[in-house]
């Protein structure tokens, strides 16, 4: 099936550890993203890429990092500074980042620090 | 600051209902307004898209309307379903800012039986 894959669905973090998000799309799309969602907010975006070897930071990049080395994949790392990393990841892809194209989202990933 | 209101915040009703949710907006250059629906621990799926010279569209039971002038979007559901119990975001796209999407914080639908 077509679509976007995120991996794990639950993953615990230890304080001062490094984690990362997996996201795999098969749709062909050329840009992808990775918003955050705190429980009963909406979606703030971390990073985007609208090309493959590019990605830009969004509204809230500090303590996270991404590479875009392939066009299906757009791992995510939640480093040791963020400080606050218990929340939902979701990744995304669109055809293209013009704003116009329909974005596609995973099933997102839950992240608690223990 | 480009930014989306979206009110209620919640909503209660009952199956079969009809219900309106609101959207005020503030990004310019208004390229497009989307809303979506997202199920509990799920990722969003887009209900419609509309952009500056659409007014309404409709997808299924779900109309959404814009008055670009107003600044303003409304989603209606018609005879409501259990199944439509979710929370619903509407997300703005300015032309200016390609891959930067402004969510609302969204309005959380219960439909009871």
């Amino acid at each position: 099936d077509g679509g976007i894959t995120q991996s794990p669905k639950y993953l615990f973090r230890k304080e001062g550890q490094n984690v990362t998000l997996s996201c795999e799309q098969n749709l062909n799309h050329d840009a992808m993203y990775w918003y955050r969602q705190d429980p009963g907010q909406g979606l703030r975006l971390i990073y985007y890429s609208q090309i493959v070897n590019d990605f830009q930071k969004g509204d809230i990049a500090e303590g996270y990092s991404v590479s875009r080395e392939k066009k299906e994949s757009f791992p995510l790392t939640v480093t040791s500074a963020q400080k606050n990393p218990t929340a939902f990841y979701l990744c995304a892809s669109s055809i293209s980042a013009i704003s116009g194209n329909t974005i596609y989202f995973g099933e997102g990933s839950w992240l608690t620090v223990v | 600051k480009n930014q989306v209101e979206q009110s209620p915040q919640s909503l209660i009703i009952l199956e079969g209902k009809n219900c309106t949710l609101q959207c005020n907006y503030t990004v310019s250059p208004f390229s497009n307004l989307r809303w979506y629906k997202q199920d509990t621990g799920r990722g969003p799926v887009s209900l419609t898209i509309m952009t500056f010279s659409e007014n309404t569209k409709s997808n299924g039971r779900y109309t959404a309307t814009l008055d670009a002038d107003t600044k303003q979007s409304s989603l209606h559901i018609t005879a409501s379903q259990l199944s439509d119990s979710a929370s619903y975001f509407c997300v703005v796209s300015a032309l200016t800012n390609a891959g930067k999407s402004t969510f609302g914080d969204g309005t959380t639908l219960t439909v009871k039986p």
